[in-house]
């Protein structure tokens, strides 16, 4: 069945350092894909989105990066910042037109001060 | 402020019982969905509806019900039919189709007791 997965379930950072949380989906007619970011006991929270027509987008200090012939996406946050510790989960749109999300299992991002 | 509801933040819930869970949003969107998230994991669909009085079933159906009487609401109700409850129940909106982010609200924990 369809699938999105991370490579790493926890990344430990200085603070100050770039972050790359990377994400494979398993759909290639998927053409949507967002990251979002998850704090304890909330709501995840959007973060960067990117359609399949791009290869590279940038956000504020976040840039996303897409790899479509190997299936591949990357979330690099710069100069990370310990409020940027919390779970990241990438999502792909699965090439449904309904608008559901298809989450990967989520990367923890920690912080080290 | 535009944005998406949902009450109560924690429920407990004894076995054998029904409870709803009460997700309201504001920002005009046709679309709904009911995510559950386990500990340590991503998260799944339960039901979603793209249009009032029209709804689907998600990949974890079995034991919920949903209604979508009015465009602004999307209760769910774990039944008790549903086995193992206890999870972190998200709702989330978007404009119908895909392409388009996901808003999530913050979330109600369900635990049985």
């Amino acid at each position: 069945g369809e699938s999105v997965g991370l490579h790493l379930p926890t990344l430990s950072v200085q603070e100050g350092d770039n972050s790359i949380i990377n994400c494979a989906y398993s759909n290639s007619a998927s053409d949507y894909f967002i990251w979002y970011k998850q704090e304890s006991g909330k709501g995840p929270q959007f973060i960067i989105d990117i359609r399949s027509n791009m290869d590279k987008r940038q956000g504020q200090r976040v840039t996303v990066l897409l790899n479509k012939t190997v299936k591949h996406l990357s979330l690099q946050i710069a100069a990370t910042q310990p409020g940027d510790s919390a779970v990241y989960f990438c999502a792909e749109n699965g090439a449904s037109n309904t608008g559901k999300l298809i989450f990967g299992q989520g990367t923890t991002l920690q912080v080290k001060p | 402020d535009g944005g998406i509801t949902q009450s109560p933040k924690y429920l407990f819930r004894k076995e054998g019982q029904n409870v709803t869970l009460s997700c309201e949003q504001n920002l005009n969107h046709d679309a709904m969905y009911w995510y559950r998230q386990d500990p340590g994991q991503g998260l799944r669909l339960i039901y979603y509806s793209q249009i009032v009085n029209d709804f689907q079933k998600g990949d974890i159906a079995e034991g919920y019900s949903v209604s979508r009487e009015k465009k602004e609401s999307f209760p769910l109700t774990v039944t008790s039919a549903q086995k193992n409850p206890t999870a972190f129940y998200l709702c989330a909106s978007s404009i119908a189709g895909s392409g388009t982010e996901a808003f999530f609200g913050q979330g109600t924990r369900l635990t049985v007791v």
